[in-house]
């Protein structure tokens, strides 16, 4: 059972440009999360999904920053118009459901470098 | 606001104890979690304590919390090479679930020969 995949592992962009990132969750696992780890600084939660449903985004930035769980193929964590701020390592998690105490599932993350 | 703090770096001799520790500002935290980084891994979590415990032991790993003075510690027995990583605190506030966890910077922990 592969662990959850991310992928591309680095990316680099220039200003402007746009960053897609991919996190496929552990098989059987309905839950997506995505956490940002700026430098310096420790990982901040960003948004929470469910198939087809963003179930809390309070962590996204309110600009530029999307997210989406289609019903078939990975999460996207989608940066418009990139920012030397937006660089960081971006991580995304899964578990199989809600519940009070969910384990999390990490994958490598994503590192993105904006020029 | 809420925050965890860790020290960043610690080095131990193998076969020492190493000892994290961890403060915390929420004192509503319902859970509290140790995460190990490895190098180009993702996170895993190593395990976790309810506030309404004081201590959890799992094999090498102990942890103890005083909920008094908000401080949380990970304790490694017989520390081995392949123990070196990066540990993270986090903690869960007052939701009781953990998409919205509370990091700490993480403390990397070196293990020396």
């Amino acid at each position: 059972n592969a662990g959850v995949m991310q992928n591309p592992r680095h990316l680099v962009r220039r200003r402007g440009q746009e960053a897609r990132l991919r996190c496929s969750p552990m098989k059987g696992h309905s839950h997506v999360y995505w956490y940002r780890q700026l430098p310096e600084e420790g990982l901040k939660f960003m948004v929470y999904l469910q198939k087809e449903n963003i179930i809390d985004e309070s962590g996204m930035p309110k600009e530029r920053f999307s997210a989406e769980f289609p019903k078939e193929g990975p999460s996207i964590l989608r940066i418009q118009q990139v920012v030397r701020g937006d660089s960081a390592a971006y991580f995304c998690a899964s578990s199989p459901g809600q519940g009070g105490n969910e384990k999390l599932f990490f994958g490598s993350g994503t590192q993105l470098s904006v020029l | 606001g809420e925050d965890v703090e860790q020290s960043l770096f610690l080095s131990v001799r193998e076969g020492d104890s190493s000892v994290i520790n961890c403060t915390y500002t929420d004192s509503s935290s319902t859970y509290l979690y140790w995460y190990k980084q490895e190098p180009g891994a993702g996170l895993q979590l190593l395990t976790y304590i309810f506030s309404n415990m004081d201590m959890k032991q799992d094999q090498r790993l102990t942890v103890l919390l005083n909920k008094k003075d908000k401080h949380l510690s990970l304790r490694i027995a017989d520390t081995q090479t392949g123990d070196s990583a990066i540990y993270f605190c986090a903690e869960s506030g007052n939701a009781g679930n953990n998409r919205k966890l509370i990091w700490g910077l993480g403390t990397s922990l070196a293990v020396n020969p």
